[in-house]
C-alpha cells in the first residue's frame, strides 16, 4: 500500500547527541514537510521542501537540518543545538502544485525524549 | 497571508449529543480546507477537504462541514457523538500560492457515555 513511513517510532536521545528521523513515502508526492507537535500547541512547520535537492525553513528551523536527496525520503535531523527537542514529530507529504488542493498525507509520526 | 483559528481548545458532549467544532481561517485568496482527526500516538488522518466545489462537504465517519466564505468558517459537525469520535480535530487551509499548509492548533473531542 502507498503511503509514508516514519523510523522509529521511539527515539532517546542523550544530551548533545544528534539523532535523525527518517521519512519515506512511495506516493510519487513532490512536496515534504516536517511538523513538530507539543500538547496545546497544535502543528509548527520546521522545514518543507517542493523538490528535490530544495528545501525552506518553516517557522521553528533552529536546532534542525534536512536535506532532499531523493524524491522519496525527507530525513530530519535534531542537532545538539536544538534545546528542548522532547515532542512528537510527524513528516507529511502532497503531490501537485501550491494551487492545488490535494491532500496532505501523514505518517505515524515519531516521538522523540531527551534522557 | 493564511491562518487557522480553532475556537475552544477541548469539547465535551454526550454520546449521541450533536458535535461541533468551529474553525475560522483567514486567506487572501479563496483557500483550500481540511479537517483533520487525529487519535493517540498516530499521525493525521484526513475527514474531509473543500477545494470549491460544494459549499457543504461529506466526509468519513459522518462528519461534515460548511465552507460560509461571508463568515471565513469551516465548521465541523456531526449530529450524533459516539465514543470512537473522541480524538484531537485538526482544521487547515492552503490558499493560493502557499506550498504551506497552515494548521489550527487543534481541537480535543471529549464523548461521555
Amino acid at each position: 500500500d502507498g503511503g509514508i513511513t516514519q523510523s522509529p517510532k521511539y527515539l532517546f536521545r542523550k544530551e548533545g547527541q544528534n539523532v535523525t528521523l527518517s521519512c519515506e513515502q512511495n506516493l510519487n508526492h513532490d512536496a515534504m514537510y516536517w511538523y513538530r507537535q507539543d500538547p496545546g500547541q497544535g502543528l509548527r512547520l520546521i522545514y518543507y521542501s517542493q523538490i528535490v535537492n530544495d528545501f525552506q525553513k518553516g517557522d521553528i528551523a533552529e536546532g534542525y537540518s534536512v536535506s532532499r536527496e531523493k524524491k522519496e525520503s525527507f530525513p530530519l535531523t535534531v542537532t545538539s543545538a536544538q534545546k528542548n527537542p522532547t515532542a512528537f514529530y510527524l513528516c507529511a507529504s502532497t503531490a501537485g502544485t501550491a494551487k492545488s488542493g490535494n491532500t496532505i498525507y501523514f505518517g505515524e509520526g515519531s516521538w522523540l525524549t531527551v534522557v | 497571508a493564511q491562518s487557522v483559528t480553532q475556537l475552544g481548545s477541548h469539547v465535551s458532549v454526550s454520546e449521541g449529543a450533536l458535535v461541533l467544532l468551529r474553525c475560522n481561517y483567514s486567506s487572501s485568496v479563496p483557500p483550500y480546507l481540511f479537517w483533520y482527526v487525529q487519535y493517540p500516538n498516530q499521525g493525521l488522518q484526513l475527514l474531509l477537504k473543500y477545494t470549491s466545489a460544494a459549499t457543504l462537504v461529506k466526509g468519513i465517519n459522518g462528519f461534515e462541514a460548511e465552507f460560509k466564505k461571508s463568515e471565513t468558517s469551516f465548521h465541523l459537525t456531526k449530529p450524533s457523538a459516539h465514543m470512537r469520535d473522541a480524538a484531537e480535530y485538526f482544521c487547515a487551509v492552503r490558499g493560493g500560492g502557499s506550498y504551506i499548509p497552515t494548521f489550527g492548533r487543534g481541537t480535543s473531542l471529549i464523548v461521555h457515555p
